[in-house]
């Protein structure tokens, strides 16, 4: 099976502008997570979406926010970007949402906000 | 889901067993302990995870104490592609949480 896919990889914005963002998880796989990692913040979690519908969602204010779709596809958009969203944003995809399922991280997309 | 505590970095020689503390005094029963690693800029990748009693798969064996305060995670014989950062969570949800700032091993030659 092939891992989870994100695009773009790389990704340089300026102040202001929007962005999305894109992952496809693990055929057969139905829940997306988000995550934002930063040097000074660490992984902090995002959102997480499961048969297109969003499930949990971390501290983070409403410039971000995220869909899926019913191929289990998912985007997530930053509105108004501000310096300090620069960072490597991963997605990671279970098969469903039981406690014990792995996580499956995708190489993540980096950007610059300039 | 619980808060974790790690120390931020510990070195282990190449070949030998490295013991990675965490804990997480607040667990509450129905929450697993989870262990991620991410090799520098690379997505996390699972290691391991546990309920109550101690696991063992290829990568890793997790030790949870009786009262679930804490645990280990052993890398029995480590080698220098086990240099990462190591992230404990404590949650019920697979461990879709905010993972934290975890452990840096250096393993050294």
């Amino acid at each position: 099976k092939a891992g989870v896919t994100q695009t773009p990889r790389y990704l340089i914005k300026t102040r202001g502008q929007q962005v999305t963002l894109s992952c496809s998880p693990i055929s057969g796989h139905r829940s997306v997570s988000w995550y934002q990692q930063t040097p000074g913040q660490g992984l902090q979690f995002l959102f997480e979406y499961f048969s297109e519908t969003q499930r949990n969602k971390g501290n983070f204010p409403g410039r971000f926010s995220g869909r899926q779709f019913s191929n289990s596809r998912s985007e997530m958009n930053v509105s108004t970007l501000e310096l300090g969203d620069s960072a490597l944003y991963l997605c990671a995809s279970t098969p469903g949402q039981g406690p014990t399922e792995t996580q499956y991280f995708g190489p993540g997309t980096r950007l610059l906000v300039l | 889901d619980a808060k974790t505590t790690q120390p931020p970095s510990m070195d282990c020689a190449e070949g030998r067993a490295a013991n990675l503390p965490c804990n997480h005094s607040t667990i509450s029963g129905n929450e697993y302990v989870y262990w991620y690693r991410q090799i520098h800029s690379q997505g996390p990748q699972y290691i391991i995870h546990g309920l109550k009693n101690n696991e063992t798969n290829e990568m890793a064996s997790l030790i949870i104490t009786e009262d679930r305060k804490s645990s280990t995670l052993i890398l029995p014989h480590a080698t220098l592609r086990d240099t990462a950062v190591y992230y404990c969570i404590a949650a019920n949800n697979a461990g879709k949480s905010t993972f934290g700032d975890g452990t840096t091993l250096t393993v050294k030659p």
